[in-house]
């Protein structure tokens, strides 16, 4: 049974620095890793997405990266801004002989961005 | 996203009565999914499906029920809510090259 864990579970930090979120899971047959942001209350809102033949994705500030074979992503963000402050989880997507099956997320990183 | 909303986005009702989530997409996708989010669970897997009438289980489907009679409309059924149902209920679509796209959700408190 696909695992995965984000560490560390909370993050406190003063805006402006730039941080790394981790992402470890245990079955490296992985189809798509895919990082979502969730405010309070709300839904997810999807921020990148690396399918299984890429290293690594870049949107604005954020970076992702991938590598299968350790089974581990990372999320980096560059000068963090209060309105950074949410909860960032992980996903992956297993290999499915007859399509996609669903993602197994972590449980998220807790992110707080002190102004 | 406006490509997938959910109804209600909230809803309290009584131990024992039948509740219904209605998903609906205008993406066309083939794959949805609904999820329930808890603290210290997470997101787990209900139930999917990959196409219409086609569907199948996930991680915690024990008392639900899934029909999927259009693309763009998928249902989830608690057919007798307990306590424990009492949940945020998310609704996915999903394509290879999109990945996983979610819904508002559905807070549901049950009574």
């Amino acid at each position: 049974k696909q695992e995965v864990t984000q560490i560390p579970a909370a993050l406190s930090v003063p805006e402006g620095e730039n941080l790394v979120l981790n992402c470890s899971f245990t079955d490296s047959a992985i189809y798509n890793l895919q990082w979502f942001r969730q405010d309070p209350g709300k839904g997810l809102t999807s921020l990148l997405l690396i399918q299984s033949s890429q290293r690594e994705q870049t949107s604005g500030r954020l970076n992702a990266s991938l590598d299968k074979s350790s089974g581990r992503s990372t999320l980096y963000i560059a000068a963090s801004q209060p309105g950074d402050s949410a909860t960032y989880l992980c996903a992956v997507s297993v290999v499915s002989g007859g399509g996609a099956d669903g993602l197994t997320f972590g449980k998220g990183t807790h992110l707080i961005i002190q102004p | 996203d406006a490509g997938i909303t959910q109804s209600p986005r909230h809803k309290v009702t009584e131990t024992g009565t039948p509740v219904t989530l209605r998903c609906h997409q205008t993406e066309n996708h083939r794959y949805m999914y609904w999820y329930r989010q808890d603290p210290g669970h997470g997101l787990r897997l209900i139930h999917y499906s990959y196409g219409v009438k086609d569907t199948d289980k996930g991680e915690v489907s024990d008392g639900y029920s899934v029909s999927r009679s259009k693309t763009e409309d998928f249902l989830l059924t608690l057919e007798s809510a307990t306590s424990s149902q009492t949940s945020v209920y998310f609704c996915a679509i999903s394509a290879q090259a999109y990945g996983y796209t979610f819904g508002s959700g559905t807070r549901l408190t049950v009574v």
